[in-house]
């Protein structure tokens, strides 16, 4: 059983369309997270969210709007695309927050190609 | 603010050779470490993690890392590579709740 997945794999879109990825965890976990992984691999965190509640809200443009429905879900949602905006995106989930030592379990990432 | 360096962007080892990426940290308190390894086209796993207790912390796949508070070091070993350790490694601080990675080091091992 996949733990922590996302949807699409693949991304590829033109520069202004509004796209979201979808993230699911099954693993019954509190907090879940996005990452951003440029073309260097430098892996930055976006946003956290724990029960629902946004704990983690990094400087990225408010183009960016994460939504957890429940706390098995967080979707990304990514307005008016630009060209900067193609990188891997991950999903992550933890059972509690970070602070407690947990360890942090990863989707397969979601490449986003904006052309 | 913390932060994570490691040391060497491209680690080149042959197989059988012993395997050392370097982690560094800045942390103002006692952090938790943890390093973790992305095989080309997937999201990342968990190798080993140092929170509490002994500082020789072991992994999966043979590898190891010892928590050194005097040299603020985390560094990464394995005795003895395998083809199937080439991969992107990247180490980790967890100060709070946060996640702060370092750039990661990519492993080549050659035959």
């Amino acid at each position: 059983d996949t733990a922590v997945s996302q949807t699409p794999k693949y991304l590829v879109t033109q520069m202004g369309n509004d796209k979201s990825i979808k993230c699911e965890q099954n693993l019954g976990h509190d907090t879940m997270y996005w990452y951003k992984q440029d073309s260097k691999k430098f892996l930055k965190i976006m946003f956290s969210y724990n029960n629902k509640e946004l704990i983690i809200n990094e400087t990225v443009p408010n183009r960016f709007s994460p939504k957890s429905p429940d706390k098995a879900h967080l979707n990304l949602h990514i307005n008016s695309l630009e060209l900067g905006d193609s990188a891997v995106y991950f999903c992550a989930s933890s059972q509690e927050v970070l602070s407690t030592g947990n360890e942090q379990f990863f989707g397969p990432g979601t490449r986003l190609t904006v052309l | 603010a913390q932060s994570v360096t490691q040391l060497g962007s491209h680690v080149s080892v042959s197989e059988g050779a012993l395997v050392l990426l370097r982690c560094n940290y800045s942390s103002s308190v006692p952090p938790y470490l943890f390093w973790y390894v992305q095989y080309p086209n997937q999201g990342l796993q968990l190798l080993l993690k140092y929170t509490t207790g002994a500082t020789l912390v072991k992994g999966i796949n043979g590898f190891e890392a010892e928590f050194k508070k005097s040299e603020t070091s985390f560094h990464l070993t394995k005795p003895s590579a395998h083809m199937s350790d080439a991969a992107e490694y990247f180490c980790a601080v967890s100060p709070h709740n946060d996640m702060r990675f370092g750039a990661g080091t990519r492993l080549t091992v050659k035959p």
